[in-house]
């Protein structure tokens, strides 16, 4: 079975600065994507950015860039300039390309709390 | 561009009491899923809709039943609620083509049971 772990439950960074939260993955297959989806505290689930893991060319979303280490199976989300609307609980996710039995089911970390200090 | 509509948004429960929470997209996707999220332990799933007609069981799925009513509505049901089960609820469907990955989520209902 899959696992992801965010090994960071809560992080602070000034604003305008950089800020990396990270997320480790275990998994077996070859084939799957990766997010990170933000959680303000509206509650609603923001998808933030995406990676396949069969492109070697990490993701970028304006401010929001990933550092995938496929054989390491980390999968990190750098926010720089980071703004006080950056504040929010974000989610690492894994999901699997084989639609068999989890028919596409997303597998969450546990959370970071970013807090963002003017 | 409504997306995935879930109702309602908040609800207090009795224990013992039941209660269906409702969820619809109008994305015309094939599966549809509910998760729990709790304090600490990130999104867990609870049952999941591959497509029409099917439903299977999640990570956590003691204590509810679901229904995929159609392509569009699918249902999570408490038959008697206990207080394990406060927590916030979020609907969420995708399309399980590979060009569309992402799963797109309701606005979740806080559910508090006493």
């Amino acid at each position: 079975a899959q696992t992801v772990t965010q090994s960071q439950p809560e992080m602070s960074v000034q604003e305008a600065e950089t800020v990396t939260l990270s997320c480790t993955y275990d998994t077996s297959e070859s084939d799957y994507y990766l997010f990170w989806y933000k959680q303000p505290p509206s509650r609603q689930m923001i998808l933030v950015i995406r990676q396949e893991a069969y492109k070697q060319q990490n993701a970028t979303e304006n401010r929001f860039s990933v550092n995938f280490q496929k054989a390491a199976k980390s999968f990190s989300l750098k926010i720089s300039d980071s703004q006080l609307g950056d504040a929010a609980m974000y989610f690492c996710a894994y999901r699997s390309a084989y639609y068999g039995g989890s028919q596409g089911n997303l597998i969450f970390g546990k959370g970071t709390k970013l807090s963002v200090k003017p | 561009n409504a997306g995935v509509t879930q109702t309602p948004k908040f609800q207090v429960l009795k224990t013992g009491q039941s209660m269906t929470l409702q969820c619809a997209q109008d994305m015309n996707h094939n599966s549809m899923y509910w998760y729990r999220q709790d304090p600490g332990m990130g999104l867990r799933l609870i049952y999941y809709s591959a497509s029409e007609g099917t439903t299977d069981k999640g990570e956590v799925p003691n204590g509810y039943n679901v229904s995929r009513l159609n392509k569009r509505e699918f249902s999570l049901r408490l038959e008697s609620a206990a207080p394990s089960q406060t927590s916030v609820y979020f609907c969420a469907s995708s399309d399980l083509g590979h060009q569309n990955t992402e799963a797109f989520f309701g606005q979740g209902t806080r559910l508090t049971v006493v």
